[in-house]
């Protein structure tokens, strides 16, 4: 079945530099990668998705990069500021039909920013 | 509404009661989840519902019953749970199980089982 990896497990970072997110997944049918951000106590919320049909999909100071030949997907955030201090979990979407689809997580990414 | 909206915020209970968690949508999706998390974990899929109908049972104890009695409610009954199922229990849904469907969460209940 289909398994994320995600690195690094905890990323420290000066506030207004960048940080880079990594996941690899081993399914090659999967076709939808969403990125979720979890603050201390609260709900995952969906901060950006790519799709198997693109590469690349950026809103403002978010980015997502997807190569399905490597296998592999990556968040990146530019000019990080306090509030992006969160956990990050990257999924991938597995199943052929719609009936078992579902996400598979990776285990997540504490992100601290440094004043 | 676009949101997922989820009832108690908190519950504790002993191994012997019997409560239920109950979920809310009210956005037309057709597919709602119940997730399992654990303290610095990833969410743990439970259940998915598409249309009403169970279509994922990720081999959960049946001390858990979920049930869906409408397109926009979700309830999961909880029976003789033990210390160790005390997590956050997150409900989602999103428009259709499949097809590249974003999932929308809710903000939790946590449970606490003594």
């Amino acid at each position: 079945g289909e398994n994320v990896e995600q690195h690094p497990s905890t990323l420290s970072v000066q506030e207004g530099d960048s940080a880079v997110i990594k996941c690899t997944y081993s399914d090659s049918a999967s076709n939808y990668f969403p990125w979720y951000k979890q603050e201390l106590g609260k709900r995952p919320q969906l901060i950006i998705d790519i799709r198997s049909n693109v590469g690349e999909k950026k809103d403002q100071r978010i980015a997502v990069t997807l190569n399905k030949t490597a296998k592999h997907f990556s968040l990146h955030i530019t000019e990080t500021q306090p509030e992006d201090s969160a956990v990050y979990f990257c999924a991938a979407s597995t199943g052929v039909w719609d009936s078992n689809y579902q996400l598979i997580w990776g285990a997540g990414t504490k992100l601290i920013i440094k004043p | 509404d676009t949101e997922v909206t989820q009832t108690p915020k908190h519950l504790v209970m002993g191994m012997t009661n019997k409560k239920s968690l109950k979920c809310e949508q009210h956005m037309g999706h057709r597919a709602m989840y119940w997730y399992k998390q654990k303290a610095k974990k990833p969410p743990e899929l439970m259940f998915v519902y598409s249309y009403e109908k169970l279509s994922i049972n990720e081999s959960v104890p049946s001390r858990f019953s979920p049930e869906c009695p409408n397109s926009s409610l979700l309830n999961l009954h909880l029976h003789a749970l033990q210390p160790e199922d005390s997590a956050l229990y997150l409900c989602a849904s999103s428009p259709r199980q499949g097809l590249q469907e974003t999932q929308y969460f809710g903000p939790g209940t946590r449970l606490l089982v003594l």
